[in-house]
C-alpha cells in the first residue's frame, strides 16, 4: 500500500524567509502525482502545487515550489517570502493511475509564521 | 460556481442515534469520496464511489455506510455512532478523466459523538 510520511508535525519561519516542508512516500508505481494542499484555520482544503511523476521539472507557482526526487521519494514543499496569510496545516498527499479514486495524505505539518 | 456542499457542518450527537451528513456536487463529477481528519494521522479514506450504484470501501470503512443513487449526491451514514467517530469529516469530487484534475474538497463537517 502506499504511504506518505511527513515527519515534521511542526515548522515556524520569520514572516519573508523561506521554509521548506518535508514528504517522502513509498509506491511501486510508475504513473502518479503528488500534491501539497494548505488547510487554513478554516479548514478548508486548498491545492497548492501538484506534481507529475513522469516530469523531471519541478513544479512552480508564484513563491511555493517543489523539490520533487523521485529515486528517493522525496518532494518537499518550498515557501519563499512566507507571509502571514501562509500559516496553515500543509498535508502531502499521492495519487496514483492504479488508485485514482483516492488521495494518500501525510499526517500533516503545521506552519506558523512569526511577525 | 464549482461546490461541494456538505450539511451539516457541525454536529453534536449522542452514541447510538442514527445520522447522516449530506454531500453534494454541481459539477456532474464520477468521482465521490469521504474523509475523515484526526490528529497526527491526516486525512484517510472512509468510502468512495466511482458512479451512481457504485461504492466501495476506502481505508477506514468501519461503522460507516454510504449511497450513491444520485450522481450529485453522496451521503455519509453512521447508523450508530460512537465516541471514536468524532472527527472531522470531507466530501471530495472529481473526474476520472486524468490524475491532475482537480479534487474539490467540501468545507467540512464536525462531528462529535458523546
Amino acid at each position: 500500500a502506499q504511504t506518505v510520511t511527513q515527519s515534521q508535525p511542526e515548522m515556524s519561519v520569520q514572516e519573508a524567509e523561506t521554509v521548506t516542508l518535508s514528504c517522502t512516500y513509498d509506491t511501486s508505481e510508475s504513473d502518479y502525482y503528488l500534491f501539497w494542499y494548505k488547510q487554513p484555520p478554516s479548514r478548508q482544503m486548498i491545492l497548492v502545487i501538484r506534481q507529475e511523476a513522469y516530469k523531471q521539472q519541478n513544479a512552480t507557482e508564484n513563491r511555493f515550489s517543489v523539490n520533487f526526487q523521485k529515486a528517493a521519494k522525496s518532494f518537499s514543499l518550498k515557501i519563499s517570502d512566507s507571509q502571514l496569510g501562509d500559516a496553515a496545516m500543509y498535508f502531502c498527499a499521492y495519487r496514483s493511475r492504479r488508485g485514482a479514486q483516492k488521495l494518500v495524505f501525510g499526517q500533516g505539518t503545521r506552519l506558523t509564521i512569526n511577525p | 460556481e464549482a461546490q461541494v456542499t456538505q450539511n451539516p457542518r457541525y454536529l453534536i450527537t449522542v452514541t447510538g442515534k442514527k445520522l447522516t451528513v449530506t454531500c453534494s456536487q454541481n459539477m456532474n463529477h464520477e468521482y465521490m469520496s469521504w474523509y475523515r481528519q484526526d490528529p497526527g494521522l491526516g486525512l484517510r479514506q472512509i468510502y468512495y464511489s466511482m458512479n451512481v450504484e457504485v461504492t466501495d470501501k476506502g481505508d477506514v470503512p468501519e461503522g460507516y455506510k454510504v449511497s450513491r443513487k444520485e450522481k450529485r449526491n453522496f451521503p455519509l451514514i453512521l447508523e450508530s455512532p460512537s465516541p471514536n467517530q468524532t472527527s472531522l469529516y470531507f466530501c471530495a469530487s472529481s473526474t476520472h478523466r486524468e490524475l491532475a484534475d482537480t479534487i474539490y474538497f467540501g468545507e467540512g463537517s464536525w462531528l462529535t459523538v458523546v
